[in-house]
């Protein structure tokens, strides 16, 4: 069974912190997706990123960057110089290469709250 | 480009009351899905259609959920019998392409509350 683990229920920082959101999954699955979306207040998930279980480098997008690591199950995401528009609820999820649907496996998520 | 358009944003029903939900993908989009996000979760998928076929209903309640697509576009979701279980947000999404890779795009939900 594939399943995703975001342990951090909360996170609260400063302003200009650096934050790091925790995403381990689990899936037998040789070929998969990784994804990170974004909840803010008005309720629409917003697409961040997708990885494929074959590309391991580390992805930096402005003061976004996404830590891979396969041998470790994890899909760590860290916000630089963190802003109040940063907060909002953050979703690890997981979808299957071969399930046709494309069916996304979400985490629980972390809801992260920067402070001016 | 329009993004997924829901309707209604907010419900409340009482138990045992019907309610539907409606969506519209964003144009052209062949796969459409539905969650059910519970306050405190992340979302679960309900139903997926390819075009106006059902891929993939396993978690969907059948005794009480039901969804259409009817021509391929808009989509309705319908419960009947309500529950007090059921109070959650219901996700709509669409992807251009059906498979793992494709990223979704969510509408803003609507928001039930079963009193």
């Amino acid at each position: 069974a594939q399943k995703v683990t975001q342990a951090q229920t909360e996170i609260s920082v400063v302003e200009k912190e650096d934050v790091t959101l925790d995403c381990v999954y689990e899936t037998r699955d040789t070929t998969y997706y990784l994804f990170w979306y974004k909840q803010p207040p008005s309720g629409e998930l917003v697409f961040l990123i997708r990885r494929n279980s074959f590309d391991e480098q580390n992805e930096i997008s402005g003061r976004y960057s996404w830590n891979f690591q396969k041998s470790t199950s994890s899909f760590n995401f860290t916000i630089t110089a963190s802003q109040v528009v940063d907060s909002a609820v953050y979703f690890c999820a997981l979808s299957l290469y071969y399930n046709q649907g494309g069916k996304l496996i979400f985490g629980q998520g972390t809801e992260l709250s920067v402070k001016p | 480009e329009a993004g997924v358009a829901q309707s209604p944003r907010y419900k409340i029903i009482e138990k045992r009351q019907s309610v539907a939900f409606w969506c519209n993908p964003i144009s052209g989009h062949a796969t459409l899905y539905w969650y059910q996000q519970i306050l405190g979760q992340g979302p679960k998928l309900l139903i997926q259609f390819q075009n106006n076929g059902v891929v993939d209903d396993s978690q969907l309640p059948k005794d009480r959920f039901s969804a259409e697509r009817l021509k391929g576009v808009d989509s309705t979701l319908k419960i009947q019998p309500a529950k007090l279980e059921d109070s959650a947000v219901y996700l709509c999404a669409s992807s251009p392409r059906t498979g793992g890779r494709t990223e979704a795009f969510f509408g803003q939900g609507t928001r039930l509350t079963v009193v």
